[in-house]
């Protein structure tokens, strides 16, 4: 079974640019979490979605952020236009029901 | 509000000695805990979790933890401890009150070395 993959692994962009993270959840999945990491601090909540629809979007920093999750598949992480803050590892994570999250392997994105 | 917080930075062992890596907790009712470790360029890989029941958790790769609701703890443990298992190891609990809120809190994450 495959697990949860994100693309692109690294990115670097430059401020002001925009970039689109990409995450496929483990088939099957209904909820589809987005966190990150910033350097030295700890991971922190995105938001999350139940199949398509918005279940939380509390940690979502600001509206340069957008998250889509078309037809409960895939999802985009769009950021736009990117910031230095904005740097750090962001990670996908999928679960089923109320079991413990499967996480990809991130997106280290660095802003310059 | 919920806060997890993993005392130490890092924690150096010898292979083959028993290793702690401690997290505490504060979250309202009763928490959902998870262990997940980084092993470097890799990512987020869970271990265990602690729901209900029984307060001793066994997990994968010989980890296991113990849950203390009075000093609202959740140590990770392990009896011999392998060069294999150096990597940043993070604790994280979620509340289960109501509604659909699943959102993980997290500690800032434990590097774990163990010298050969």
């Amino acid at each position: 079974e495959a697990g949860v993959t994100q693309f692109p692994s690294h990115s670097v962009i430059e401020k002001g640019q925009t970039v689109t993270l990409r995450c496929d959840p483990i088939s099957g999945h209904d909820n589809l979490y987005w966190y990150r990491r910033v350097m030295g601090k700890e991971i922190k909540f995105l938001l999350h979605f139940v199949k398509e629809s918005k279940q939380d979007e509390s940690g979502m920093p600001n509206n340069r952020f957008l998250a889509e999750r078309t037809g409960g598949t895939y999802s985009t992480l769009k950021v736009q236009p990117a910031e230095l803050e904005d740097s750090g590892v962001y990670f996908c994570a999928s679960s089923q029901g109320v079991s413990e999250a499967f996480f990809g392997q991130g997106t280290r994105l660095t802003v310059v | 509000a919920q806060s997890v917080a993993q005392p130490e930075d890092q924690v150096n062992v010898a292979e083959g000695n028993p290793l702690t890596v401690k997290c505490t907790y504060s979250v309202s009712g009763n928490p959902y805990l998870f262990w997940y470790v980084q092993y470097p360029n890799r990512g987020l890989q869970f271990l265990l979790k602690y729901i209900t029941g029984d307060n001793l958790v066994k997990g994968s790769y010989g980890f296991e933890a113990e849950f203390n609701k009075s000093q609202t703890s959740f140590h990770l443990k392990k009896p011999s401890a392998l060069v294999s298992d150096s990597a940043l190891y993070f604790c994280a609990v979620r509340g289960n009150n109501a509604g659909n809120n699943r959102k993980l809190i997290w500690g800032l994450g434990t590097s774990l070395a163990v010298n050969p």
